[in-house]
């Protein structure tokens, strides 16, 4: 079975551009995250779409928005770049949820990693 | 507020020994899971080992094990038998259960084996 697929994987950006980044979860998989990765840092949660309703959002501006597709599959938009945007972009899908913890394994695809000029 | 602690920006150990990665965590939430990730140069996230907050016992995956002590609030990860290809960077990370699926990540530490 194919894993989490992203694209475009390298992207170059001007400053004020808007970018679109693709995601497809794993078959089955109806969550996915998107988290952003600054160079030197851990991912940082952005959103989290399940049956293709937002279930949570990070403390990100209004620039970034998402959305889930009926194939499960989740697009992430930024609008007017900031060269502070430059990142790796990694998108995750999970399906098992401990009854427990309630935490769910997240599957990473490889990312987009983006850069603003 | 949830935080992922992880005070070894690089560490350092011979092929075929056995390393212990720290990582301490704060919560308030009484459900939890904790996870550690690696993350090679090409990007990619790969999953590790899971510990949840009711596990009596230590998770262990192989070659990784996980040094869970619940009132410590810590979480190490014990590779045992070092290999090349372990050399990456390894993200510590945390799942409360009343933030949904969002998950807590640590600053990372990365391992260099040395042959």
């Amino acid at each position: 079975d194919a894993g989490v697929t992203q694209s475009p994987t390298h992207l170059i950006k001007t400053r004020g551009q808007h970018v679109t980044l693709r995601c497809s979860p794993i078959s089955g998989h109806k969550s996915v995250s998107w988290y952003q990765q600054v160079l030197g840092q851990g991912p940082q949660f952005i959103f989290q779409y399940y049956e293709k309703e937002e279930r949570g959002r990070g403390n990100f501006p209004d620039r970034f928005s998402a959305r889930q597709f009926p194939n499960y599959s989740s697009e992430l938009n930024v609008n007017a770049l900031l060269l502070g945007d430059s990142a790796l972009y990694l998108c995750a899908s999970s399906l098992t949820r401990d009854r427990y913890s309630g935490a769910n394994v997240l599957t990473f695809g490889a990312g987009s990693r983006l850069t603003v000029l | 507020a949830q935080k992922i602690t992880q005070t070894q920006p690089g560490m350092f150990v011979q092929e075929k020994e056995a390393v212990t990665l720290d990582c301490t965590y704060d919560t308030s939430d009484p459900s939890y899971g904790l996870f550690w990730y690696k993350q090679p140069s090409s990007g990619e996230m790969i999953f590790l080992i899971y510990q949840g907050s009711y596990d009596q016992q230590n998770a262990t995956e192989g070659r990784y094990s996980l040094n869970f002590q619940k009132a410590r609030k810590s979480a190490n990860l014990v590779i045992s038998a070092s290999q090349l290809g372990d050399s990456a960077m390894y993200f510590c990370a945390m799942s409360p259960m009343n933030t949904g699926n969002q998950f807590y990540f640590g600053t990372g530490t990365s391992l260099t084996v040395i042959p």
